[in-house]
């Protein structure tokens, strides 16, 4: 069955640098989105996207972040200068109009 | 604004028995509305998806009923195994913005003792 990567699994920085996270969405899914987890809490919306342009996002997804799916597969997050309170597993997920969400194993940012 | 809880918060049951988790959202406005289960530290495995128009789904010892209109979900797994222990969550997709958000619940954290 067609999975949704993410890489890396894990990503360890400093505060003030910038990360990218990558995410493969299933290939022919139109709708991608990212969400975040803090340790203990809820899953959270950060943005969604398609047809190459951000259709919603939430407060959370500040100017500090950006989407950019720069070809046919890929679909990344960045934020651009990273808090400690960006710490949290990131969820890369897709889907079609109304079918299932379809989830990543997430990327674990961890901010020092 | 749309929200959804979860109750009970966790759950511990043993082996063998039929539990009951529930959902229930403050918007009746849904697409939809999808449970997964979350193994710690790991993704969210889709188990069903019910759409608006639809009362129930089912998938092997797994079945979810949606009431739209009490804003209320069951997913009813029966005849537990240690193996079903895990972090069950449910998220509906609002109809705003041509139903590109879903809201997640705070999920419900199950038990299955051997």
């Amino acid at each position: 069955e067609p999975e949704v990567t993410q890489t890396p699994s894990h990503q360890v920085t400093q505060m003030g640098q910038e990360v990218i996270l990558r995410c493969v969405p299933i290939s022919n899914h139109l709708y991608f989105y990212w969400y975040r987890q803090i340790l203990g809490q809820k899953v959270e919306f950060l943005v969604s996207f398609y047809n190459n342009e951000i259709s919603e996002k939430s407060e959370i997804f500040d100017d500090q972040f950006s989407v950019e799916r720069p070809d046919g597969s890929n679909f990344t997050l960045k934020i651009r200068s990273t808090k400690l309170e960006d710490s949290a597993m990131y969820f890369c997920a897709s889907s079609n109009s109304y079918s299932p969400l379809h989830f990543g194993n997430g990327t674990r940012l961890t901010v020092t | 604004k749309q929200e959804v809880t979860q109750i009970p918060a966790a759950l511990s049951v043993p082996e063998g028995e039929n539990l009951v988790l529930n959902c229930s959202f403050t918007d009746s406005a849904i697409y939809n509305l999808q449970w997964f289960r979350q193994d710690p530290g790991k993704g969210l495995t889709s188990l069903l998806l019910i759409q608006s128009s639809q009362r129930e789904q089912t998938s092997g010892r797994l079945n979810a009923s949606l009431d739209k209109s009490s804003g209320r979900s069951t997913l009813y797994i029966a005849a537990s195994q240690p193996g079903d222990s895990a972090t069950y969550l449910c998220a509906v997709r609002r109809v705003e913005n041509y139903g590109q958000n879903f809201v997640f619940g705070p999920g419900t954290r199950l038990s299955v003792l051997p």
